[in-house]
């Protein structure tokens, strides 16, 4: 069985701190994972995946096997990030359909 | 709009009515996911489709949960003798669902189908 965690619903910050959004996850195999984020009025969108280690909008996220994490950190928060974010996996093979986790809403204060 | 769509996008029903909810993905698309999100919740997988074939089914999707896919295209999910535990957001999304470097695992989602059981 796959289960992602977020143990934060509400993550509150101001304009300029750091952000640091948790996940931690349970797998037996090897997982892909990813980060989806909600903006108001919008539908849910890839914020980014891990195989590609790349960096959005200013937000990466490293995959942590000893730990089972894969947290998504922004060194400098805008006030545009204020989004509910999902952390997401998925098996590299076998089942394709991913499982979420219950979502963080981040606040940027101004 | 070339993205997915979903149609109802909201649905107010009384308990005991049957509700049905229409999908039409990207096109090209061969996968096609439901979830099923409430207040509070990330979306919980209920079934997927690789064109017209529905591959996997979550426990979630008692058996008055159906979804079709009939021609590979547009999928239906189809809620009968609803109940007030069934109000949900439902949610719809597509993958290329090809294998090798083209495939990075990226869902499309729909703006969903708000449904209210009475």
């Amino acid at each position: 069985a796959q289960r992602v965690t977020q143990p934060e619903k509400l993550l509150s910050v101001f304009k300029g701190a750091p952000v640091e959004l948790k996940c931690n996850y349970s797998y037996s195999g090897s997982p892909e994972l990813f980060w989806y984020v909600q903006y108001s009025r919008q539908r849910l969108q890839l914020l980014l995946r891990h195989i590609s280690r790349e960096s959005i909008k200013g937000f990466t996220a490293d995959l942590n096997k000893g730990e089972t994490s894969f947290h998504l950190k922004k060194p400098f928060a805008q006030e545009e990030d204020s989004a509910m974010y999902y952390c997401a996996l998925r098996p590299y093979t076998g089942r394709r359909a991913l499982t979420f986790g219950s979502g963080t809403r981040l606040q940027v204060q101004p | 709009d070339t993205g997915v769509s979903q149609d109802p996008r909201h649905k107010i029903t009384k308990r005991g009515q049957n509700v049905t909810f229409r999908c039409d993905p990207i096109s090209e698309h061969n996968r096609l996911y439901w979830y099923r999100q409430t207040l509070g919740q990330g979306p919980e997988f209920l079934t997927y489709f690789q064109n017209e074939a529905q591959l996997e089914k979550s426990r979630l999707l008692s058996d008055r949960f159906s979804a079709e896919r009939p021609k590979g295209s547009f999928s239906t999910l189809e809620i009968q003798r609803t109940e007030q535990g069934d109000s949900a957001m439902y949610l719809c999304a597509s993958s290329p669902g090809t294998s090798g470097p083209g495939n990075t695992g990226e869902l499309f989602f729909g703006e969903g189908s708000r449904l209210t059981v009475l």
